[in-house]
């Protein structure tokens, strides 16, 4: 059973620039959540997926960034005209929805810089 | 206002102390779920427990122990003769009934375990 899994692990982009990274979730799980850690904080919520259907937005999720899951499977999430404020680690999660207050198991992260 | 407060932003030990680390959360909801996680430095979010708002059992699990105390909103976390292999940031989190897919973190206590 492999785990949630993320792409780029870094990436470094100049101010302006649009960035996309991609999220695979554990095979069986229909949740797939994205969330921003900065340093030294929590992660913040950011968006949630069961299967394709997008959920849940954050406040925290302007209009520049999107996210979509076209088949339910893997994820992906594009941040347009990137700010040096978006430099972040963005983490992914999945979980396997029951009745809720599942555990969601987070992929390695994709760490963002913008210059 | 924050739903999770973890107060201690850095620990120090030396290998073989144990150590506690504090976790207060807030809710009004009766149902919500609990939940440890520990981040290496590798950046990865590792689950190590999951706890309910109707179990307040303790909890033991090799080193490491949790105590959930609802009347003080608390639910700590126990490493007994802690390990270098310890060292990492440890998170709290809630999840709670209204929107059981949205967790919200705690801003991680450091431990550092010195050998």
């Amino acid at each position: 059973d492999t785990g949630v899994s993320q792409n780029p692990r870094h990436k470094i982009t100049k101010r302006g620039q649009n960035v996309t990274f991609r999220c695979d979730p554990i095979s069986e799980h229909n949740r797939l959540y994205w969330y921003r850690q900065t340093l030294g904080q929590g992660p913040e919520f950011l968006t949630y997926f069961q299967n394709e259907a997008q959920l849940e937005k954050s406040r925290l999720l302007s209009d520049r960034f999107s996210a979509e899951r076209p088949k339910g499977s893997f994820s992906t999430l594009e941040i347009q005209r990137t700010e040096q404020g978006d430099s972040a680690m963005y983490l992914c999660a999945s979980s396997d929805a029951l009745v809720g207050g599942e555990t969601q198991y987070f992929g390695p992260g994709t760490r963002l810089l913008v210059l | 206002a924050q739903k999770v407060t973890q107060a201690q932003t850095e620990i120090s030990v030396v290998e073989k102390e144990d150590v506690t680390l504090d976790c207060v959360y807030e809710t009004r909801d009766t149902t919500y779920y609990l939940f440890w996680y520990k981040q290496p430095p590798s950046g990865e979010l590792v689950f190590l427990i999951r706890r309910n708002s109707f179990d307040e059992q303790n909890e033991i699990s090799g080193r490491y122990s949790w105590n959930f105390q609802k009347s003080t909103s608390s639910f700590n976390f126990t490493i007994t003769a802690s390990q270098v292999v310890d060292s990492a940031v440890y998170f709290c989190a809630l999840s709670e009934e209204r929107s059981f897919n949205k967790f919200y973190f705690g801003s991680g206590t450091k431990l550092n375990v010195k050998p």
